[in-house]
This record gives C-alpha cells, structure tokens and sequence, in this order.
C-alpha cells in the first residue's frame, strides 16, 4: 500500500476563495482523521470519521470548514472562504481500528492563504 | 479534555549522548501513550507507544517509561545518531473518544 495520500501538496489561495483538500486514506482502515498543525498551536485534531461517518466534528474551528467522506477510500476537507489564519499544514492520518492503534499520517498540505 | 504538556521545546545533544523528552497529562483514565517523530517536509510516524499495563517498553535504542500516578510518561534515546534529529511529540487519548491529543513536540539536535 501507497500510505495515505494527500493532494494537493502545497496549495497557496487568496483570502475569500474556497479550498479543498483530499485524502485517500489506507485501504482497510476504518478510521480517518484530520488534523491541523500550526506553530503556535501545534497538531490539533478537527474531525474524524468512523466507516466513513463523521464521529466528532468539535475541532472544527468554524463554520467555514467542513469534511466530507463518501466512500471509504476518499476524504476532503473544504475552507470556504479562507483567511489568512486558516494558513497550516493539514494532514490526514487513517487507523485500523480507532484510536488506541498506530495511526498513519499523510504527507499533509501545505495551506498559504494570501 | 485531555492536556498533553511536553518539554524540552528544543533538545540538543552531542551524538553518541542520550536524550530524554518528558511528557505529563491530565485524564488519570488515559491508557494508551505514543510517540510520533516528524521529520521535515513529512508526517508524524509513531515510533514506539505504551499502554497503561506496563511501566517500560523498549525497542533498540529507543525506549519509553510510564508513571501513571504521576501522571508522566518520557521518551528516552540512547547512542544518539544523526538521523535521529526530528520533531518528537508525545500523545494521548483526547479530542473525542478515539482522537489523539498531541503535545507541542521537542525539536531534538544531533550535534556531530
């Protein structure tokens, strides 16, 4: 297996415009998460999802971010609008069986917002 | 909610020396500890974890202790190399009953 797969991996984007980020998560694993990971702030957990449902959406920052999983195999991550603010390295990470168990991480995405 | 403190911010030791990185948190229910190493322009990967039945599991040179009365739990590396220079960060359960909470990392320095 590939490990999980982020896209892009580097996005810059304007103040106001939407951004979404993708994820294939690893084949088998029930469990996806989204983290942020900031300097000031450091690796935060915004939402995860078990067999594709989301499960606790309470690190979501805002309304302006959602999370998407319509199959087991796909996950986004959508910014509309985004600020300057929303800037940070997204990653998404799988597990097999939740989260007592090694979570694998993508590569993240780069996030500029100008 | 679960509360990971993680300290040093910054470690530097000469290769060969050892390094230790200290861990506490909160949840007294907590029973499940990783530690993740991130190195530049990559995801964190889980390096060795511990569950809360033992009080020391080690794998080669890296190793990791557990105090649960006190709460702390620690990373230790022994033989430090060049590779081994990286963002270590400590976790446990927290962010919903199966999210991580991390702490803030430990940018270890080898120096040669």
């Amino acid at each position: 297996d590939a490990g999980v797969i982020q896209s892009p991996r580097h996005e810059v984007t304007e103040m106001g415009q939407e951004v979404t980020l993708r994820c294939k998560p690893i084949s088998g694993h029930d469990y996806l998460f989204w983290y942020r990971q900031t300097m000031m702030r450091g690796l935060e957990l915004l939402i995860y999802f078990n067999n594709n449902v989301p499960i606790d959406d309470s690190g979501m920052p805002e309304d302006r971010f959602s999370a998407k999983m319509p199959n087991a195999s796909f996950s986004t991550l959508k910014i509309q609008p985004s600020e300057p603010r929303d800037s940070a390295v997204y990653f998404c990470a799988s597990t097999i069986s939740g989260g007592l168990t090694e979570a694998f991480f993508g590569q993240g995405t780069r996030l500029t917002v100008v | 909610g679960e509360n990971v403190e993680q300290h040093p911010s910054t470690l530097s030791v000469q290769e060969g020396d050892s390094a230790v990185i200290k861990c506490t948190y909160s949840d007294s229910a907590s029973n499940y500890f990783p530690w993740y190493k991130q190195e530049l322009g990559k995801g964190p990967q889980l390096i060795i974890d511990i569950r809360s039945n033992v009080g020391e599991k080690k794998d080669q040179r890296i190793a990791v202790t557990l105090n649960k009365t006190a709460k702390h739990f620690s990373l230790h590396i022994t033989e430090t190399q060049p590779e081994d220079s990286a963002v270590y960060f400590c976790a446990a359960p927290g962010g919903g009953a199966d999210g991580l909470t991390f702490g803030k990392g430990t940018h270890l320095i080898i120096q040669p």
